[in-house]
């Protein structure tokens, strides 16, 4: 596709429960990255991939985060036994690294509502 | 560790004044950019500075870079009410896309 695109794009579901938010970087992109952003905060960072290199994993909040990003391209950020400090916008972005600046495109958003 | 810190975090101001937003960074890096985010929307590209003393302008909006004082300013000149939003600095260092943690701006009429 054109742009960065993440699905779903809003999830509602209990405490305790697995969720899965899917990244769909620009095609050709090496680098992808993943952020969580709180009602009325900035953005953290959580995961970063850069081709097949291992991720920086260094962002992850506890060890029921985690992501994999399988063939190079498409990104998958599982959150295990979701609590409701989890609830949040998870942003995905993109990035060609290595030929061009390095500028970030983002996608829409996973918006995470944990009851 | 990388850590980008701006300000102001909030930031009102009346139609046709000016003001400057600063973001410093911990460590060496010569790429920098700016972000601005609309509520309720993602975050959109606004500058790309990739050298020491880099300037870039788009309407009125310009952004600045020193690497040597690890500082950028993104400074509004003349603001409007179509500025309002959050904006975001983040400082790449080896690929490792950091962010600060936004500015809100509103103006007012």
């Amino acid at each position: 596709g054109a742009g960065v695109s993440q699905s779903p794009s809003n999830k509602v579901t209990e405490k305790g429960k697995d969720v899965e938010l899917r990244c769909d970087p620009i095609s050709g992109h090496t680098a992808l990255y993943w952020y969580r952003q709180s009602l009325g905060q900035g953005l953290e960072f959580l995961i970063y991939f850069q081709g097949n290199s291992a991720p920086d994993k260094s962002g992850l909040p506890s060890d029921r985060f985690s992501a994999e990003r399988t063939g190079g391209s498409v990104s998958t950020l599982t959150i295990q036994r979701t609590q409701q400090e989890d609830s949040a916008v998870y942003l995905c972005a993109s990035s060609l690294n290595g030929y061009r600046t390095g500028e970030l495109f983002f996608g829409e958003g996973s918006r995470l509502t944990v009851l | 560790e990388l850590k980008v810190e701006q300000n102001p975090l909030f930031l009102s101001m009346q139609e046709g004044k000016n003001y400057t937003i600063y973001c410093n960074y911990s460590t060496t890096s010569d790429r920098l950019y700016w972000y601005r985010q609309d509520p309720g929307k993602s975050l959109e590209s606004l500058f790309v500075l990739l050298s020491n003393g880099a300037v870039k302008q788009e309407g009125r909006l310009m952004a600045s870079l020193d690497t040597k004082a690890r500082l950028s300013t993104l400074h509004i000149t003349a603001a409007v009410h179509d500025l309002s939003a959050t904006y975001f600095c983040a400082v790449d260092k080896n690929n490792d896309m950091r962010f600060g943690a936004g500015t809100r701006l509103t103006v007012k009429p």
